[in-house]
């Protein structure tokens, strides 16, 4: 079993959907966790960084992590075409540990 | 932000040869940098962790003689592939962490190998 799990998709949506990503994971000892988005030969560009249970919110961007349930979510509202890219959740429990990655989701927002 | 330059963002070389990836920190001092290996519509795969001054820490099963690290300074490490073959093309991304909480974690661009 991975230590993280992803969807990999891919997910197509019409332009203005609700976009809802997500992530499940084993280790109970990771305590950050990251959304990040990479467009096709990019580096990834982070979005989100989320340290405790609960929501968090930038703009069209929700990140939520349920510690409990070991699962994370990544919600983008009114999804653009420019939101086309694979979205990786990445997390690690701290100091200068390495991150742990999902698979990334590739989302495509058409319109 | 923290802002992460890494170069060439792509380079084309011949077979048997050597090519050397830049990865810079250009706002903060990187105490640890992270080299990646992506593969088309894959994840990251990290090949090796690199603390200033000190040797780099391999994952298992990548060839520390074929890439070699080295992070001289705190805010450059380089990648050289050595002996390139087409085998080695790929997407290779840094990524640099500092000592500044959340703008830990930043990446490069990335650079395409591309062995012919």
């Amino acid at each position: 079993q991975k230590e993280v799990e992803q969807d990999p998709g891919p997910l197509s949506v019409p332009e203005g959907a609700i976009v809802s990503l997500n992530c499940t994971y084993s280790n109970s000892a990771f305590q950050y966790f990251m959304w990040y988005r990479q467009y096709s030969r990019k580096g990834p560009e982070l979005l989100m960084y989320t340290y405790s249970s609960g929501n968090k919110e930038d703009g069209r961007f929700t990140a939520q992590v349920d510690k409990s349930s070991k699962y994370i979510s990544l919600f983008i509202r009114d999804s653009q075409p420019s939101d086309s890219a694979t979205y990786l959740c990445a997390m690690y429990p701290g100091g200068y540990n390495k991150l742990i990655f999902g698979a990334g989701t590739r989302l495509a927002v058409h319109p | 932000g923290a802002v992460v330059s890494q170069h060439p963002s792509w380079v084309i070389c011949k077979s048997g040869t050597s090519v050397k990836i830049e990865c810079r920190s250009l706002d903060f001092q990187a105490t640890t940098m992270f080299w990646y290996r992506q593969f088309p519509k894959q994840s990251l795969m990290l090949m090796a962790t690199s603390n200033e001054g000190s040797k780099a820490t391999y994952e298992q099963g990548v060839e520390k003689d074929k890439f070699l690290i080295n992070h001289a300074s705190l805010t450059l490490s380089t990648l050289t592939v050595t002996s390139a073959h087409p085998e080695d093309s790929s997407f290779y991304i840094c990524s640099a962490r500092g000592d500044r909480g959340r703008d830990g974690y930043t990446f490069g661009s990335g650079t395409r190998l591309t062995v012919v």
